[in-house]
């Protein structure tokens, strides 16, 4: 089964500032899709960016994007110019070639935190 | 378009009840997926459905059950319900089934069993 492991269950940066999230995850597959998710109080569930395997160029979607390490199984966010909106879980998502039995996996979650 | 609405949005039941839960999708979307999120065990896939069959289960008991309409609107069913069923339930919607096509999720409706 597939597995998605973030290391980093809290981070906070300053207003402005850049923060890189980590992710790693574990798969046979060679074809597959990532994904970033973010959850605010709210905890509406939000799509931040996503990234398909077979793409060598990392997906990019104003001030979100990503480092994709495919031979290393690791999936970065850096969110630039971090701003209080940004404050919320994030968490990073697996999703097989067929769509997998799995449904989407995700990992454990890293709580933003933003300082102002 | 419209996003993907669940109702309830908040209920609190006792246990041994059970409960049912809605999600409607975004307009045209044909698959549902229910996901289930607590404090202990993160996010986890209950099922997924498509064209009104079932397609993947997660590893829940059978006491979790779901159902898809014709007009992709999706139900599940939680019965005989326990303390640990207390969660988050989230539904999210896609196109179809294809790993590329991405999920969109609603807003949950969270669950207390007493």
């Amino acid at each position: 089964a597939q597995t998605v492991t973030q290391s980093q269950p809290e981070m906070s940066v300053q207003e402005a500032e850049t923060v890189t999230l980590s992710c790693t995850y574990d798969t046979s597959e060679s074809d597959y899709y990532l994904f970033w998710y973010k959850q605010p109080p709210s905890r509406q569930m939000i799509l931040v960016i996503r990234q398909e395997a077979y793409k060598q160029q990392n997906a990019t979607e104003n001030r979100f994007s990503v480092n994709f390490q495919k031979a290393a199984k690791s999936f970065s966010l850096k969110i630039s110019d971090s701003q209080l909106g940004d404050a919320a879980m994030y968490f990073c998502a697996y999703r097989g070639p067929g769509g997998g039995a799995d449904g989407l996996t995700f990992g454990k979650g890293t709580h933003l935190i933003i300082q102002p | 378009k419209a996003g993907v609405t669940q109702t309830p949005r908040y209920l609190i039941k006792t246990r041994g009840q059970q409960v049912t839960l809605s999600c409607s999708p975004i307009s045209g979307h044909r698959s549902v997926s229910w996901y289930q999120q607590t404090p202990g065990q993160g996010l986890q896939f209950l099922f997924e459905y498509f064209s009104e069959t079932q397609r993947n289960k997660g590893n829940f008991p059978g006491r979790f059950s779901g159902r898809q309409f014709s007009n992709s609107r999706s139900e599940m069913n939680v019965s005989t319900l326990e303390l640990g069923d207390s969660a988050l339930y989230l539904c999210a919607s896609s196109p179809g089934l294809a790993g590329s096509d991405t999920q969109y999720f609603g807003p949950g409706t969270r669950l207390t069993v007493l």
